[in-house]
C-alpha cells in the first residue's frame, strides 16, 4: 500500500507569504498527484491534478510540482481566505495526512 | 449547475446497518467513476470505496471490506453507500464525488482525483 506523507503538519505564516507544503509517497506515483484545500465545515475543493495542472477556477497563486515521490504544493503569496487544510491524494485514493496553514 | 446531495445519515447503534444516498445533477452521471470519502471527527480525509460509471468493478479501503459495499443507479442518477455492522470508528462525515477521469480497462481500473464533491452527510455510530 502506497503511503502519503505531508509536511509539515502545521504551517504557520502571515498573509502575503509564500507557503511551500510538501507530499512524499512511499513508491511512486508518476504524476498521479492531486491538491485539495479544505475550509473548517466544508467539502474538500480540488486545487491540482496531475501533480501540477490547476482545476478549474483556481487562482494562479496556486501551483503544484513534482513527480515520481516528492510533490510540493506552493502558495505564491497567501490571501486570507487560503488559511486552511490541504491534503494531498494518489490517483484517486489514498490521502496525505494534511497540513493546516495557519495565521501567524 | 453540477451538484451532488449526500442524504441518509443519522445516529445509529453498533452492530446496525444504513444506507447512504448521492444525487447527482447537473451532468451526465453514467459517464463517471463516482467515489465516497470519509471524515472522522477532527481527523483527515479516508477514502472509501469507488465504482466506474458501469457499476462493474467496485474497490473498497481494507477498514470497510466485508462491510460497506458502494452502488449505483444510473436511471436514478443516484450513488449508494450500504454500510452493515457499523462500528464506533465508523462514525465520520461521509461525502460523495466525481472521479473525471477514472475507468476500468479488461485488465485493470485506473483512478484519477475527485472534481466534484458533495457537502457531506454525518453518520454517527453509538449505543
Amino acid at each position: 500500500e502506497i503511503v502519503l506523507t505531508q509536511s509539515p503538519a502545521t504551517l504557520s505564516l502571515s498573509p502575503g507569504e509564500r507557503a511551500t507544503l510538501s507530499c512524499r509517497a512511499s513508491q511512486s506515483v508518476g504524476i498521479y498527484l492531486a491538491w485539495y484545500q479544505q475550509k473548517p465545515g466544508q467539502a474538500p475543493r480540488l486545487l491540482i491534478y496531475d501533480a501540477s495542472n490547476r482545476a478549474t477556477g483556481i487562482p494562479a497563486r496556486f501551483s503544484g510540482s513534482g513527480s515520481g515521490t516528492d510533490f510540493t504544493l506552493t502558495i505564491s503569496s497567501l490571501e486570507p481566505e487560503d488559511f486552511a487544510v490541504y491534503y494531498c491524494q494518489r490517483a484517486g485514493l489514498t490521502f496525505g495526512g494534511g497540513t493546516k496553514v495557519e495565521i501567524k | 449547475q453540477v451538484q451532488l446531495v449526500e442524504s441518509g445519515g443519522g445516529v445509529v447503534q453498533p452492530g446496525r446497518s444504513l444506507r447512504l444516498s448521492c444525487a447527482a445533477s447537473g451532468f451526465t452521471f453514467s459517464s463517471y467513476a463516482m467515489h465516497w470519502v470519509r471524515q472522522a471527527p477532527g481527523k483527515g480525509l479516508e477514502w472509501v470505496a469507488v465504482i466506474p460509471y458501469d457499476g462493474g468493478r467496485k474497490y473498497n479501503a481494507d477498514s470497510v471490506k466485508g462491510r460497506f459495499t458502494i452502488s449505483r443507479d444510473n436511471s436514478k442518477n443516484t450513488l449508494y453507500l450500504q454500510m452493515n455492522s457499523l462500528r464506533a470508528d465508523d462514525t465520520a462525515v461521509y461525502y460523495c464525488a466525481r472521479d473525471p477521469r477514472g475507468h476500468c480497462s479488461s485488465t485493470n481500473c485506473y483512478w484519477a482525483y475527485m472534481d466534484v464533491w458533495g457537502n457531506g452527510t454525518t453518520v454517527t455510530v453509538s449505543s
